[in-house]
């Protein structure tokens, strides 16, 4: 595996279940994104990792819960989600987050449904 | 409010000429420009950047251009190849959070045989 990956690419959830997505990076990198991609509206990023640690949340409701073991894997656990959190959930990592030439690297994303 | 703004929702070109496609911002603390292309089904990917202290960078046939003073930013494919039909985001990124980068909601380039 090169790059970046996800899994799943699909995921259909009811609103009380209990689900994760996975992230992976193949390229060295320290810091991990989560970012949310809903229709018609900009990428909005959910959470960095820097290290594994945490350094930047963007008021994402609790029931979004990240977690980093290592520099190379990078979880979101999903629980009591809502319709409206229906959206495309990207990861993407980087070298590091130096000022300004911060290239991300994107996966293929997770096309979330919540029914 | 939307810091970076992609007005155009899609584009068509013919085979050969060019496209170009347009983004403005609103804040000055930005400093550094980044144009992604995402294909259907893939996650966006790194295409060209620029930093605040030009206003030109070509990498092959894309060419980025920066005007500080408008605000605005532009991405020029000469000349245009049907694979460079895709979705085309502007991202933007500043000295304070650098790691966070703002994206406009996309550009469709559709590049007509």
């Amino acid at each position: 595996e090169t790059g970046v990956t996800q899994t799943p690419r699909h995921l259909v959830m009811g609103m009380t279940n209990k689900k994760s997505l996975k992230c992976e990076q193949h390229l060295g990198h320290n810091a991990m994104y989560w970012y949310k991609q809903s229709a018609k509206k900009p990428l909005e990023l959910m959470f960095v990792y820097n290290f594994k640690e945490q350094t930047e949340n963007n008021s994402v409701p609790s029931r979004f819960s990240p977690e980093c073991p290592n520099s190379s894997h990078l979880f979101l656990h999903l629980h009591t989600l809502q319709p409206e959190d229906s959206a495309l959930y990207l990861c993407a990592s980087s070298q590091d987050l130096a000022a300004g030439g911060n290239e991300q690297y994107f996966g293929p994303g997770t096309r979330l449904t919540v029914t | 409010d939307q810091q970076v703004k992609q007005n155009s929702p899609s584009l068509s070109v013919q085979e050969g000429r060019i496209s170009i496609l347009n983004c403005d911002y609103t804040n000055s603390m930005f400093d550094y420009f980044l144009w992604y292309k995402k294909y259907p089904a893939e996650g966006p990917t790194f295409l060209i950047s620029i930093s605040s202290i030009k206003d030109k960078n070509e990498d092959g046939r894309f060419t980025v251009f920066l005007n500080k003073s408008a605000k605005h930013l532009s991405l020029h494919i000469v000349p245009s190849q049907p694979g460079d039909s895709a979705v085309y985001f502007c991202a933007a990124s500043g000295k304070t959070g650098a790691n966070n980068l703002f994206f406009g909601t996309g550009t469709r380039l559709t590049v007509i045989p």
